[in-house]
């Protein structure tokens, strides 16, 4: 079966714009978390969604948004870039939140310049 | 509220040799465990996991982990590495409709 979709895979945004990453879980997984990874922070947690429910969410400035649709499907949004939003951002999909583990997306690099 | 902490961000070992990669974690409740590992340019591919049950687990690629409750410790070991296991692994925990990631170990094989 298909695995975790994120695309863009690269993306080079100029400070001040926004952005768009997009996730396509594997199919029937509900449960889609994003993280963003950088060298020095490791993986941040920055939201999860259920059901196009947000459980939970980081520590992360307003400026980072996502939504669910109702076929899983997910988006994260960054409003207002910064340099320090420059990272690989990843997608993971799972049944459901515990046990189970995730399956993660190939992620998307964005930089700001 | 969880956490995970992993000693050493590099280590280094000789190929056939033995890994050991340290993980520590807190949890309020009983824990979920994970390993990860990532190759460069990839997201993370699930190692293994505990949930309940037997306290050693298997994983892929020939690694094993050991939950130890006493010692807040989940360990992940491999008998003799090899040269295409070197790559970053992360520990984490599971709780509370997230998971938290370990910062993770830079493994290094050495011919």
């Amino acid at each position: 079966k298909a695995g975790v979709t994120q695309t863009p895979r690269y993306l080079i945004k100029t400070r001040g714009q926004q952005v768009t990453l997009s996730c396509s879980p594997i199919s029937g997984h509900r449960s889609v978390s994003w993280y963003q990874q950088t060298p020095g922070q490791g993986l941040q947690f920055l939201f999860e969604y259920f059901s196009e429910t947000q459980r939970n969410k980081g520590n992360f400035p307003g400026r980072f948004s996502g939504r669910q649709f109702s076929n899983s499907r997910s988006e994260m949004n960054v409003s207002t870039l910064e340099l320090g939003d420059s990272a690989l951002y990843l997608c993971a999909s799972s049944l459901e939140q515990g046990g189970y583990g995730y399956t993660f997306g190939s992620g998307t690099r964005l930089t700001v310049v | 509220a969880q956490s995970v902490t992993q000693l050493g961000s590099h280590v280094s070992v000789s190929e056939g040799a033995l890994v050991l990669l340290r993980c520590n974690y807190s949890s309020s409740v009983p824990p979920y465990l994970f390993w990860y590992v990532q190759y460069p340019n990839q997201g993370l591919q699930l190692l293994l996991k505990y949930t309940t049950g037997a306290t050693l687990v298997k994983g892929i690629n020939g690694f094993e982990a050991e939950f130890k409750k006493s010692e807040t410790s989940f360990h992940l070991t491999k008998p003799s590495a090899h040269m295409s296991d070197a790559a970053g692994y992360f520990c984490a925990v599971s709780g509370g409709f997230k998971t938290i990631f370990g910062a993770g170990t830079r493994l290094f094989v050495k011919a």
